[in-house]
Formats: structure tokens, C-alpha cells, sequence
């Protein structure tokens, strides 16, 4: 069973600091990896991808991937309430003949 | 560009009663998914289709539930008969590539089962 883990939180951030998410997953194999957020009530909307180990920028977030730890993390700079979110790391694992394997999701709330 | 269109939004019924949803994916986009989500999970897949075949369905509590996606476009997913446990959001989305992790997901139908 191949498994992504995250802390569900909620993770209470003051506004304009630093949020750090983080996930790891059990496939060693895995390729790719992805973030997505999700609003109270609504669908998952994707926001970052990566698929080599190191950083990937975009904007305010952050990327890291650690494939010697298994690790994935996103970071959120300059955090804003309309951060507020849930957000669902999510897993291709190797070959990706089973498609995308998401985590529970961290509760992320940012405290203006 | 459209979006994945689901309906309905809502559904209430009693439990043994049947229930369908459907799904319309964006246009181009061979790959297909229906994951269920419950409060405070993430997304779990209950089928995935490549154009009208279904290449993973091993998730599907097949006793239950069926699915269909005729001439490889729109998607049905039905219920029958429904139970308490079956209450959630079923989730349609579709992608541009089997492989591919960039999945664009509908509203959602919400599934109350009293």
C-alpha cells in the first residue's frame, strides 16, 4: 500500500510569516510530486509540482524535494488569510500505473 | 475554456435508494477520475478511465458501485443500493495524460445518505 502522510494540523501561522508544509511518502520509487489546495467547500486546485530534488519557486511558494528522505515539503511566504486552506500533498508513484495517491491534507489557518 | 461539469451539486437520499452522478470532463482530456472524499481526508480514487476504458478500478467496491464512460467523453457513476457509509463528495476530474498529476477537478456532488 503505497502511502502519502501529512499532519492534519490545523497549523496556525501569523500573517506575513513563513508556513512550512510537509509530507512524506512511502514509495521510494515515487516520480513526481504534487500540491494542491483546497478551500472549505470547494475542490482541489493545483498549485505546484516537482519532480527533481532541490527547490522550485513560484511566486510566494516554495517547493522542496528530498528523494533520499522521502521528503516533500511547500513553503508559503509572506502568508496571507486567503491562504487559509487545506492543502493535499499528492504522490505519482513509480511507473505511475496507479495514478495519484493523495495525503489527508494539512489544515493550514493564517492569523491576520 | 469550460470546466468539469458535475451534477447534481447535492443529493439527499434514504439508504437502499439508488443514486447516479455525472461527469463531463474538459474537452480533450482522455483521462477521467472519480475519487471519493470524506470530511477531513483527502481524495481517494475510486476509478480512473483512459478514453472509455477503465485502467484502474480496483478501488471500487464493485458489489455497489458502477461506472461507465460511453464514447470515452461523459462519466456516470451510480450507487445501488446506497448506505449510511456511503455519504461524501464524490469527486469527478480529468487530465490531459494517464500519467499525468495535473488533475482539473468539478464542484463536486455532495452524497447524503439518511
Amino acid at each position: 500500500q503505497k502511502e502519502v502522510e501529512q499532519n492534519s494540523g490545523p497549523l496556525s501561522v501569523p500573517e506575513g510569516a513563513i508556513a512550512s508544509l510537509n509530507c512524506t511518502y512511502s514509495d521510494r520509487g515515487s516520480q513526481s510530486f504534487f500540491w494542491y489546495r483546497q478551500y472549505s467547500g470547494k475542490s482541489p486546485e493545483l498549485i505546484m509540482f516537482i519532480y527533481s530534488n532541490g527547490d522550485k519557486e513560484d511566486g510566494r511558494f516554495t517547493a522542496q524535494l528530498n528523494k533520499a528522505s522521502q521528503y516533500v515539503s511547500l513553503l508559503i511566504r509572506d502568508s496571507q488569510p486567503s491562504d487559509s486552506a487545506t492543502y493535499l500533498c499528492a504522490v505519482i508513484s513509480s511507473g505511475g500505473a496507479d495514478g495519484l495517491t493523495f495525503g489527508k491534507g494539512t489544515h493550514l489557518i493564517i492569523q491576520p | 475554456e469550460a470546466g468539469v461539469v458535475q451534477s447534481p451539486r447535492y443529493k439527499i437520499i434514504e439508504k437502499k435508494q439508488p443514486v447516479a452522478f455525472w461527469c463531463n470532463p474538459i474537452s480533450g482530456h482522455n483521462t477521467l477520475y472519480w475519487y471519493l472524499q470524506n470530511l477531513g481526508q483527502g481524495p481517494e480514487l475510486l476509478i480512473r478511465y483512459e478514453n472509455e476504458e477503465a485502467v484502474d478500478d480496483s478501488q471500487l467496491p464493485k458489489d455497489r458501485f458502477s461506472a461507465e464512460r460511453l464514447k470515452g467523453v461523459d462519466s456516470t457513476l451510480k450507487i445501488q443500493p446506497a448506505e449510511l457509509g456511503d455519504s461524501a463528495v464524490y469527486l469527478c476530474a480529468s487530465s490531459p495524460g494517464l500519467v499525468s498529476g495535473e488533475l482539473f477537478f468539478g464542484e463536486g456532488s455532495r452524497l447524503t445518505v439518511l
